[in-house]
């Protein structure tokens, strides 16, 4: 279920190395996931999404990587960037809604 | 593609005043629509979800309501505020109706009730 009463946990990261986000999920009925960036003030943004019938997805500096069967999901981001700084969260699929995960913040140090 | 608008982007509301958050969309039809709550620091709560016009779905009991006069726009109220309804408030949606799509967000609204 969703998390939302949590207080995020911190990943930092020294830039220009590689993050990697973790999420676990408790549908084993969702088809699909997404995982979005938020910025301080601003709505989440879209990273990249996977389909349950995937298990790597790789875009621009990210990669998505799913393991159905103990229902984790993370996010990599390679070369991170201070730019990468922000809450990121991860959303499985229900009936008409979707579930969001506790967040993460990510912190890059110079 | 589809836009979603969001208004005002902040706002101070004194304690046991209302509230009227509106959300349009542009750029698709039929979507399924979404409210969230996003307490300082914290995850996203789905407050309410629509499908179509007229049809709310209500996630969590509070002094909030939703309503959907029409297609592309979702309204988010409330009779009395109460300092715990402080939060950002988003408004998202699915393109069409379809399922397994991305959610899109808008850009907020930040409430402070005092």
């Amino acid at each position: 279920g969703e998390s939302v009463g949590l207080h995020l946990p911190t990943l930092s990261v020294q830039e220009g190395d590689n993050s990697i986000i973790n999420c676990a999920y408790s549908n084993s009925a969702s088809d699909y996931f997404i995982w979005y960036k938020q910025e301080s003030g601003k709505g989440p943004q879209f990273i990249i999404d996977i389909r349950s019938n995937m298990d790597k997805r790789q875009g621009q500096r990210v990669t998505v990587l799913l393991n159905k069967t103990v229902k984790h999901l993370s996010l990599q981001i390679a070369a991170t960037q201070p730019g990468d700084s922000a809450v990121y969260f991860c959303a499985n699929s229900g009936t008409y809604k979707y579930i969001f995960g506790t967040g993460t913040r990510l912190k890059v140090l110079a | 593609s589809q836009t979603i608008h969001q208004w005002p982007a902040t706002l101070v509301q004194p304690v046991g005043s209302p509230l009227s958050l509106e959300c349009t969309v542009e750029g698709t039809s039929n979507p399924n629509l979404y409210w969230y709550r996003q307490a300082a620091g914290r995850g996203l709560q789905l407050l309410f979800y629509s499908v179509g016009i007229g049809q709310i779905s209500s996630e969590v009991p509070q002094n909030l309501s939703a309503s959907r006069p029409q297609d592309r726009q979702f309204i988010l109220s409330s009779k009395k505020l109460l300092l715990s309804d402080s939060g950002f408030y988003l408004c998202a949606c699915i393109r069409g109706s379809a399922t397994n799509e991305k959610l899109f967000f808008g850009s907020g609204t930040q409430l402070s009730v005092l």
